[in-house]
């Protein structure tokens, strides 16, 4: 089973600046097979970044996903009000499909 | 636009088996060469994926749960369910059922609302 480390587990910004997050892989993730998702308190989980790099539909520019083999990282380039919240990267190239324990964005 | 509903009871007590069904809408779960799926997440922790079914029916479970779960179709009611034997107080979580996109592990672009189900004596 491959192992997800993100990191920080919370990150205390102030709306405008930028946010980056990071995942580490115990073993390098198939195909770049990762995925970003940002949750909300009482809400299910939103898809924002698959494969990677790739954004999901009706996500905006200001969500970017890079990396590959064991390192990804997720930017917002500009915090708005409504992306404080919690999110999670989480790994479909092989089974189980596991998922980082999170990184909490809130309001510094 | 797809959506997804589950359902179920929301407590048990240890040993029972926990049943719970998504409903599916917008699209038919056997005509679209698609993944379906559940997901879990304890109170204040992160997410777990329990399985997935293909609309042909191959299954893929989580090693740490497959000896308890059984995930199955209702192509007639355009439904998928699952089933998790010998509950305890650790299977305590939300519930969601999800569209894998592509691939049985994910990514999950549609999610239900998710079910809050409790295990206590």
């Amino acid at each position: 089973e491959i192992v997800l480390t993100q990191s920080p587990g919370t990150l205390s910004l102030s709306p405008g600046e930028r946010a980056t997050l990071s995942c580490r892989a115990s073993q390098s993730v198939s195909s770049n097979y990762l995925a970003w998702y940002q949750q909300k308190p009482g809400q299910a989980p939103r898809l924002l970044i698959y494969a990677a790099s790739s954004r999901a539909t009706d996500i905006p520019d200001t969500f970017s996903g890079s990396g590959s083999g064991t390192d990804f990282t997720l930017t917002i380039s500009r915090l708005e009000p409504e992306d404080f919240a919690v999110y999670y990267c989480q790994q479909y190239g092989s089974t189980p499909g596991t998922f980082g324990q999170g990184t909490k964005v809130e309001i510094k | 636009q797809l959506q997804l509903q589950e359902s179920g009871p929301g407590l048990l007590k240890p040993s029972e088996t926990l049943s719970l069904t998504c409903t599916v809408s917008g699209a038919s779960i056997s005509s679209t060469t698609s993944y379906w799926g559940w997901i879990r997440q304890p109170p204040g922790k992160g997410l777990e994926w329990i399985g997935s079914i293909y609309y042909g029916g191959s299954k893929y479970y989580n090693p740490s749960l497959e000896s308890r779960i059984t995930i199955s179709l209702d192509t007639s009611k355009n439904q998928f369910s699952l089933n998790l034997r010998s509950v305890t107080a650790t299977d305590t979580a939300v519930y969601f059922c999800a569209r894998p996109r592509g691939r049985a592990a994910g990514p999950f672009d549609y999610w239900g609302q998710g079910t809050l189900v409790s295990v206590s004596s």
